[in-house]
């Protein structure tokens, strides 16, 4: 069976340092991945989907950054956090484009970021 | 404009009542429609995914009702518990797949 893993849970961070959130699934390849943030009372907004290793797309412009390094890594990433990037952050994953089951979409436990 | 609206924001009914939620969409092409329940703090949880030929499909207390006509889909939650306590968000996806349109969700909490 798959499964879907991100982490940290929480993470509080001062404005101006680094961010990294990792996100990684097991049991199937070639999987696509996304990342979004939902803030409080928000619907989720979509922040990078990837199809594929090295392909990163941005829905929109930010301080943040994606990158997929492996097959079913998936890196959430800031050089310099700003107050208005805390929020609840959320990595999904469904089957390639094409497979079964390609609808469904699966999203890991989330990570709670507060920039102070 | 692809969208998609929920209401109410939010909903308090006493345990063991009923209640239902509404989503109503403008996502086209349109490929199916999914409901997840997303306890505070945690990831969404899919209930329940409807294409466009299914009007109806259960999952235990959770019923899910489809009008690709209208384009409008309820989630209906029949005798209540507490833990039905969570957030509930409609997502539409459209034919193409890369593309998933969330609703804002429905606030639900269930009062002993």
């Amino acid at each position: 069976s798959q499964t879907i893993h991100q982490w940290p849970a929480t993470l509080v961070q001062p404005v101006g340092s680094p961010l990294s959130l990792e996100c990684t699934v097991e049991g199937t390849s070639n999987p696509n991945l996304y990342w979004y943030r939902q803030a409080a009372g928000r619907g989720l907004q979509l922040l990078f989907y990837s199809v594929g290793i090295g392909q990163i797309s941005s829905e929109v412009p930010q301080n943040l950054s994606a990158s997929r390094p492996q097959d079913r890594q998936f890196i959430l990433s800031s050089k310099k956090l700003l107050l208005s990037d805390s929020g609840f952050y959320l990595c999904a994953w469904r089957r390639g484009r094409g497979s079964s089951g390609a609808n469904v979409l699966t999203f890991g436990a989330g990570s709670r970021l507060t920039v102070l | 404009k692809n969208q998609v609206e929920q209401s109410p924001q939010s909903l308090i009914i006493l345990e063991g009542k009923n209640c239902t939620l509404q989503c109503n969409y403008t996502v086209s092409p349109f490929s199916n429609l999914r409901w997840y329940k997303q306890d505070t703090g945690r990831g969404p949880v899919s209930l329940t995914i409807m294409t466009f030929s299914e009007n109806t499909k259960s999952n235990g207390r959770y019923t899910a009702t489809l009008d690709a006509d209208t384009k409008q889909s309820s989630l209906h939650i029949t005798a209540s518990q507490l833990s039905d306590s969570a957030s509930y968000i409609c997502v539409v996806s459209v034919y193409n797949f890369n593309k998933f349109y969330f609703g804002s969700g429905t606030k639900l909490n269930v009062k002993p």
